[in-house]
């Protein structure tokens, strides 16, 4: 079936540090690709978004790769903020019969100091 | 423009019991989409309504039901609650079902504790 893996949390940094989240998927034929952010307290929030291979999504200085060779969906930002800390969902989309839903990965939880 | 709103905020029931969560999708959308998300875990599909019959559905019982009115406002119902439903549940909301994979917006949550 169709499912995504992310790095287990916590993420702790300092502020300004290079952050990289993990992101794999496994899915039967060619997901659009998610990551969402969660502050505490809120609903989910919609980061970026890539729905292709190569294609590269980008917001607030975070961005993501879709890889279809690694089935991969990385998250990077060069330099995090404290304002950043939040719980961060990669997901994916699939069609099926016409219609579609957001299937997550676990979350992973980042923590910046400053 | 509201965004997708959420009713109740917390809830607190008992095991057996009955509990109705509500939603009301962003200005302009038409699809409600529901998601139960347990402590520390991510969220993990319900069920979807459009044009007031759900579409699709995740790997929930049948204790699980819902509702979507004529203003695409939309009811999630559960009943005979077990301990293990305690968890956040999300509403998101789209304009149209699977084309363009249009963006889900989602609502702050109801927080449900089964006691």
């Amino acid at each position: 079936g169709n499912s995504v893996t992310q790095m287990e949390g916590p993420v702790t940094l300092s502020e300004e540090a290079f952050l990289t989240i993990n992101c794999t998927y496994t899915a039967t034929g060619y997901p659009s690709l998610f990551w969402y952010v969660q502050y505490p307290g809120e609903g989910l929030q919609l980061l970026l978004k890539a729905t292709k291979a190569d294609d590269k999504g980008s917001n607030k200085g975070f961005e993501a790769t879709y890889r279809k060779e690694t089935t991969s969906f990385h998250l990077e930002k060069g330099s995090v903020q404290v304002s950043d800390s939040a719980v961060y969902f990669c997901a994916l989309v699939m069609l099926s019969g016409g219609y579609n839903k957001l299937i997550f990965g676990a979350g992973t939880r980042l923590a910046v100091h400053p | 423009d509201a965004g997708v709103t959420q009713s109740p905020t917390h809830l607190i029931k008992t095991r057996g019991q009955q509990v109705t969560l509500r939603c009301s999708p962003k200005s302009g959308h038409d699809t409600v989409s529901w998601y139960q998300q347990a402590l520390g875990q991510g969220p993990q599909f319900i069920f979807q309504y459009y044009e007031e019959e759900e579409r699709q559905r995740g790997n929930f019982p049948d204790r699980f039901s819902g509702h979507q009115f004529p203003n695409y406002s939309s009811e999630l119902n559960v009943n005979a609650l077990l301990l293990g439903d305690s968890a956040l549940y999300l509403c998101a909301s789209s304009l149209g079902l699977a084309g363009g994979m249009n963006e889900q917006f989602f609502g702050p949550g109801t927080r449900l504790t089964v006691l």
